[in-house]
């Protein structure tokens, strides 16, 4: 069956310090990848995404994932957090069938303190 | 950029009573909607997949005569939980794609509480 782990559930930072995510899919063919963010109170926001070519991808606000097929990885970094990063982030998948149904991992808390 | 609009954003109703939640796609057209629910700490679950102008698309263990969908225009889509139950209480999360982009851009949900 096709899954999404995420296996940080609660993540808690001092301001700039260094971010990683681990995401990780089971699925067996292409996919296209991508990580949102959900702030307090606000709708999900596209983060970044993947579909090919190079597989470092870098995002909105600082934020960067690489894709490593051979682990069935998307993990999501940011070099130096802020307290405005506060939110939770989901990574889905979403097989290239043109369906555009996502499967969602069950999320990441992060909290940066000031 | 594409924006996606949920109505109402929070609903309180007794058990037994139906509730329709509207989804709308403000500046670009949806031939296809997607409704999720989410509970507390837990992830999104696709509970189907709203076609308009046919029927929608539901996932395994969802109940479609509970739940019933209805996209009747290229920017509406509802959702009605029907008799509901305080076990429907929920998140309910709308999405739709954008031609072209293979994206989905997500409404700001809508919170239902049923007592």
């Amino acid at each position: 069956a096709q899954s999404v782990s995420q296996h940080n559930h609660h993540v808690i930072l001092s301001e700039a310090a260094s971010l990683e995510l681990g995401c990780n899919y089971s699925y067996g063919g292409t996919v296209n990848l991508f990580w949102y963010v959900q702030y307090p109170g606000q709708h999900l926001q596209l983060l970044l995404k993947y579909f090919s070519g190079d597989p470092l991808v870098k995002g909105i606000k600082g934020f960067e994932a690489e894709f490593i097929k051979s682990k069935f990885s998307f993990n999501l970094r940011k070099p130096s957090v802020q307290w405005s990063d506060t939110a939770e982030y989901f990574c889905a998948v979403t097989p290239v069938s043109g369906t555009y149904k996502y499967i969602f991992g069950t999320g990441t808390r992060l909290k940066v303190l000031a | 950029g594409a924006v996606v609009s949920q109505h109402p954003s929070w609903v309180i109703c007794k058990s037994g009573t139906s509730v329709k939640i509207e989804c709308r796609s403000l500046d670009f057209q949806a031939t296809t909607m997607f409704w999720y629910r989410q509970f507390p700490k837990q992830s999104l679950m696709l509970m189907a997949t709203s076609n308009e102008g046919s029927k929608a698309t539901y996932e395994q263990g969802v109940e479609k005569d509970k739940f019933l969908i209805n996209h009747a225009s290229l920017t509406l889509s509802t959702l009605t939980v029907t008799s509901a139950h305080p076990e429907d209480s929920s998140f309910y999360i709308c999405s739709a794609p954008l031609a072209g982009e293979e994206t989905q851009y997500f409404g700001p949900g809508t919170r239902l509480l049923v007592l």
